[in-house]
């Protein structure tokens, strides 16, 4: 059974700083994986999609990197800003077009 | 509206009742999927649908009903609410390309449910 970890469960960084955020997967033979963002008593937004052909994808200010080997995923977002505080949330989809998610990390980025 | 819609936003029902949770989406995609979200559980799946008339189980599916009369529509009933399924409800969908699996999966705004 496929399970993804994200680690830390939370953290906080001072405006400006880079954030890295961790997603692990037990099972590599995975289809692709999203990142995405909640904020408090909200929906999901996807953020950004990875084939598991890809070893990264960018989006503004947001990189992600896949090593499926290895059952890592890591989402960078440059220059962080109050308005990036929210819990982040990786999933990986494998057949029958699931999703299994990650816990998320919480992120508060202070001004 | 486009996109995808869920209704009631917030409900509140007794233990027993039955529950229907509304999810609607406007962009014609093939899969339609339920999630609950709860602390300490994550996001986990209950139900999805390939197409209309053709739904599965997820990971969660006991206590739940689905149906999928027409593409658009996904509707979920707690056939006898219990105290267990207060949660917060999210439907999902993303369409179906030549290389199936590729595709995002897009989430509503959710449906906050308390079960008294």
């Amino acid at each position: 059974k496929q399970e993804v970890t994200q680690i830390p469960a939370a953290l906080s960084v001072p405006e400006g700083e880079n954030l890295v955020l961790n997603c692990s997967f037990t099972d590599s033979a995975i289809y692709n994986l999203q990142w995405f963002r909640q904020d408090p008593g909200k929906g999901l937004t996807s953020l950004l999609l990875i084939q598991s052909s890809q070893r990264e994808q960018t989006s503004g200010r947001l990189n992600a990197s896949l090593d499926k080997s290895s059952g890592r995923s890591t989402l960078y977002i440059a220059a962080s800003q109050p308005g990036d505080s929210a819990t982040y949330l990786c999933a990986v989809r494998a057949a029958g077009n699931k999703l299994t998610f990650g816990g998320g990390t919480r992120v508060l980025v202070k001004p | 509206d486009a996109g995808i819609t869920q209704s009631p936003r917030y409900k509140i029902t007794e233990t027993g009742r039955q529950v229907t949770l509304m999810c609607h989406q406007t962009w014609s995609h093939s899969y339609m999927f339920w999630y609950r979200q709860d602390l300490g559980h994550g996001l986990r799946l209950i139900y999805y649908s390939a197409a209309a008339d053709i739904t599965d189980k997820g990971e969660v599916p006991d206590g739940y009903v689905v149906s999928r009369s027409k593409t658009e529509n996904f509707p979920l009933t707690l056939e006898s609410a219990t105290r267990s399924q207060t949660s917060v409800y999210f439907c999902a969908s993303s369409d179906m390309a030549y290389l199936v699996w590729y595709n995002e999966q897009f989430f509503g705004p959710g449906t906050r449910l308390t079960v008294l």
